[in-house]
């Protein structure tokens, strides 16, 4: 199975601020990446898909990113918002697999 | 509306069986792939099970194959997945999604 490690797991950030998340993929997933917004109680969010293509309706200040096996989803200009946990998740092959997570939470 | 909206969940005995439902409305859905991804409480998230256009093709994490079917019918436009010898590991919100479609999520708690 393909495993996505994802880091960091909690990332505390300050309104305004540009922060980073990352997945890594153990084998070969091509752009087969999608990042996930959850907040507690909702159903995840479709942010990014094809490792770089904005979801319809996701403020531009988000965006998908990749460098070889590494794919990181950047938010510009933290808001308030944006406080959530972040999944990606490699739909290349079966099974499907979900990094672990990130919860950004106010510093 | 485009929507999902899952039902059938509920407290199980381990070892019993249970079947969710999925239904979909708004799009086409005989067009797209289907899913279930389920998230233990306070956990991740945790892709289940797959299925194709026309059901002709289902895949399944290893954890559930064997025990777990999903299952679709287009004429109702609903998705299903069927849920044989339950354990306690399976307990979670069980989501059906087609993305960017997600359902609000039905829980599933497995005790005795």
């Amino acid at each position: 199975d393909i495993q996505m490690t994802q880091s960091p797991s909690s990332l505390p950030a300050s309104l305004g601020d540009r922060v980073t998340i990352t997945c890594r993929a153990s084998q070969d997933i091509g752009n087969y990446l999608r990042w996930f917004q959850q907040k507690p109680g909702k159903s995840p969010r479709l942010m990014i898909y094809g490792a770089t293509n904005l979801a319809n309706g996701v403020p531009s200040r988000f965006s998908g990113s990749r460098s070889g096996s590494d794919y990181s989803l950047t938010i510009n200009s933290l808001e308030s918002e944006d406080m959530a946990i972040y999944y990606c998740l490699q739909h290349n092959e079966y099974p499907f697999t979900f990094g672990s997570g990130t919860k950004l939470e106010i510093k | 509306e485009v929507q999902l909206v899952e039902s059938g969940g509920g407290l199980v005995q381990p070892g019993r069986s249970l079947k969710l439902s999925c239904a979909a409305s708004g799009f086409t859905f005989s067009d797209y792939y289907m899913a279930w991804v389920r998230q233990a409480p306070t956990k991740g998230l945790e892709w289940v099970a797959s299925i194709s256009y026309d059901g002709g093709s289902t895949y399944y994490r290893d954890s559930v194959k064997g025990r777990f079917t999903i299952s679709r019918d287009n004429a109702k436009s609903s998705l299903y997945l069927q849920m044989d010898s339950l354990r306690s590991e399976d307990t979670a919100t069980y989501y059906c999604t087609t993305d960017p479609l997600w359902g609000q999520g039905t829980l599933v708690t497995v005790s005795s």
